[in-house]
């Protein structure tokens, strides 16, 4: 069956910019959740969504939202941005329970 | 969540067997203990999990001592692909509620 699908898988934004990442779990995976990953930080929870309700909520800024349809294809969307939000945006997709997560290639976002 | 600590980096050579431990004192009676492999601009891939004793999959082995309070991941025969950086996840919600990634440990396997 059809993986976890991130698009786009690059982007270059200029600060003050916003953004929106796009994610398609595998079929039938009610669970997706959002990391951003940085040489220096690491991989990060930004955010977990289950049946289009937020879950769980990381330690970020308000800038960074997200959401989940229907169909459990999920967003996110950084606002204003800066240039520490240059990262690599990983999505994972699970049943919701306490199986293994499955994730996309990522989406590259560059910040100039 | 419980905290894990694990060694930022190993080496290894093709065709040994490659032990990494994690820590996690305060692992909790519902917390199960998961491992992930990751390669460069790639998102992780799960390698195996267990809950105590030993689980064993096609490509590695989970040993987990009765107190819980570690485990280790045995890659038996590495090769050149296996070099990657590996995280210990320890949690009940690895499903993916608030999943916490730690360092995790870069193993370099040489020829």
């Amino acid at each position: 069956k059809a993986g976890v699908t991130q698009t786009p898988r690059y982007l270059i934004k200029t600060r003050g910019q916003q953004v929106t990442l796009s994610c398609s779990p595998i079929s039938g995976h009610r669970s997706v959740s959002w990391y951003q990953q940085t040489p220096g930080q690491g991989l990060q929870f930004l955010f977990e969504y289950f049946s289009e309700t937020q879950r769980n909520k990381g330690n970020f800024p308000g800038r960074f939202s997200g959401r989940q349809f229907s169909n459990s294809r999920s967003e996110m969307n950084v606002s204003t941005l800066e240039l520490g939000d240059s990262a690599l945006y990983l999505c994972a997709s699970s049943l919701g329970d306490r199986g293994e997560l499955f994730f996309g290639e990522g989406s590259r976002l560059t910040v100039l | 969540l419980a905290k894990t600590t694990q060694p930022i980096s190993m080496d290894s050579y093709e065709g040994q067997e490659v032990n990494i431990t994690c820590s996690h004192n305060n692992i909790a009676t519902n917390d199960y203990i998961t491992w992930y492999q990751q390669f460069p601009s790639q998102g992780p891939r799960f390698i195996i999990q267990g809950y105590k004793t030993k689980v064993t999959n096609e490509v590695a082995s989970l040993f987990i001592p009765a107190d819980r309070k570690s485990s280790t991941l045995s890659l038996p025969r590495v090769s050149l692909s296996d070099t990657a950086v590996y995280y210990c996840l320890v949690g009940d919600d690895t499903g993916g509620f608030k999943t916490i990634f730690g360092a995790g440990t870069r193993l370099f396997v040489k020829a």
